[in-house]
């Protein structure tokens, strides 16, 4: 399995942008990355996921290094609700469909 | 549209006994998953229905675990002797084919086994 590496806590001010780094150097040329996030007591949600270009939607925006060994997740103006713990996801071996979490980095977003 | 609704919402039984998960996915989604958080653990991935069928069943803990997902619709998860290390969260999630990782999670079951 694809596995990530992220760190396990950050702080954020409500309204800046959360940087939400990811280590993946063992991810494969043709494997995305998947961002979701789990706010307490709740399922995780998906998020985003790219493979090489960044991408943008209405959650947040994913920027890919050029060699794919990390990525940054961005929460452009980081809200109270946004406090979650944010995974940063590999796919599993072999083309399976399960998503791999780890322990994933929980932001706190402060008033 | 509704999303993923699992039953019940909390559980409580006694080593030895037997419970039933259920999971009523996104309709149309042919895809459905099961994962678990363990106390203290990360979420693992349990297994992988396509329609009726397992894909992957890989994550299954032991045979103490059985999933059926009868007419590819809602699917459900049975733990028969029920043991204290089985206690955690049950997620099930589903996606449509081809969204390959999107899924979409239900709010889970917490199961405590005394």
């Amino acid at each position: 399995d694809a596995k990530t590496t992220q760190p396990p806590s950050m702080d954020c001010a409500e309204g800046r942008a959360a940087n939400l780094p990811c280590n993946h150097s063992t991810i494969s040329g043709n494997e995305y990355v998947y961002w979701y996030r789990q706010i307490h007591s709740q399922g995780p949600q998906y998020i985003i996921h790219g493979l090489k270009n960044n991408e943008t939607n209405e959650m947040a925006s994913l920027i890919i290094t050029e060699d794919r060994k990390s990525s940054t997740l961005i929460l452009p103006h980081a809200t109270l609700r946004d406090t979650a713990v944010y995974y940063c996801i590999g796919p599993g071996q072999g083309g399976s469909e399960k998503l791999v979490f780890g322990k994933g980095t929980k932001l706190t977003v402060n008033p | 549209e509704a999303g993923v609704t699992q039953f019940p919402s909390h559980s409580v039984i006694e080593k030895g006994q037997t419970v039933t998960l259920r999971c009523d996915p996104i309709s149309g989604h042919d895809n459905l998953y099961w994962y678990r958080r363990v106390m203290g653990k990360e979420i693992k991935f349990l297994l992988h229905f396509v329609k009726e069928s397992k894909q992957d069943e890989s994550g299954m803990p032991n045979n103490r675990f059985l999933a059926e997902r009868t007419g590819g619709t809602y699917s459900t998860l049975k733990v028969q002797p029920a043991e204290l290390e089985d206690s955690g969260v049950y997620f099930c999630a589903s996606s449509p084919l081809g969204l390959l990782h999107e899924q979409y999670f239900g709010p889970g079951t917490r199961l405590t086994v005394t």
